[in-house]
């Protein structure tokens, strides 16, 4: 079955340092990616997202992710954090444009 | 263009009382998807719809649980005979027929229920 693993529950970083947040995936064909960035109380807005081609996207805000499918395993980072990236990060999968499997998320914390 | 609208974000029910979340979807898609967040958790897929049309529900629970989406007016999420098990957060995302924009999913901003 289709899963999404995002090993760190909790991150925290000085702001201005570098970001990189794990997710690795399992699924049988070439997936569709996607990272999504949740502040306190909000919806989901949408960071980035591959699907084919050039392996390492752009995304809003300073963001970028790798594809690596060696790896399986599709990072999301960021050379330089602001305070206000503060928020539950969502990694997941598309299942043949049907429904999205998500990751368990990652929570970042950034000290001034 | 507005995006996915969701109402009321904040609902609370007592238990055996009936709860419905509806979902505006943005301008111009017409496929609507449901998930529940738990506290602590990630989003659980529940259901997908196109306009009067269940087309995936293998997320939903067997009992309690209903979806409609039909050919005028909002997606409405159906909860009968509420527990407190049914607490969450619940979000619609939307999602376009035909463009390259496809496969991407649109996100609201939730409709949180407590169950008291």
């Amino acid at each position: 079955a289709q899963s999404v693993t995002q090993p760190d529950i909790h991150i925290t970083v000085s702001e201005g340092a570098s970001l990189e947040l794990r997710c690795n995936y399992s699924y049988g064909a070439t997936p569709y990616l996607f990272w999504y960035v949740q502040s306190p109380g909000q919806g989901l807005q949408l960071l980035l997202k591959y699907f084919s081609g050039d392996t390492l996207v752009q995304g809003i805000k300073g963001f970028e992710a790798e594809f690596k499918r060696s790896q399986s395993s599709f990072n999301l980072r960021k050379p330089s954090v602001h305070w206000s990236d503060a928020a539950e990060y969502f990694c997941a999968v598309g299942e043949d444009t049907d429904k999205l499997i998500f990751g368990t998320g990652t929570r970042l914390q950034v000290f001034p | 263009n507005a995006g996915v609208m969701q109402n009321p974000r904040h609902l609370v029910r007592r238990r055996g009382q009936e709860a419905r979340l509806r979902c505006s979807p943005m301008k111009g898609h017409s496929h609507v998807y449901w998930y529940r967040q738990l506290p602590e958790e990630g989003l659980k897929f529940m259901v997908y719809l196109q306009k009067e049309n269940i087309i995936d529900e293998s997320g939903m629970p067997k009992e309690r649980f209903s979806a409609e989406f039909p050919k005028e007016g909002p997606s409405i999420l159906r909860i009968q005979q509420v527990v407190r098990g049914d607490s969450a957060a619940y979000f619609c995302a939307s999602s376009p027929v035909a463009s390259s924009d496809t496969d991407t999913q649109y996100f609201g901003p939730g409709t949180r229920l407590t169950v008291l």
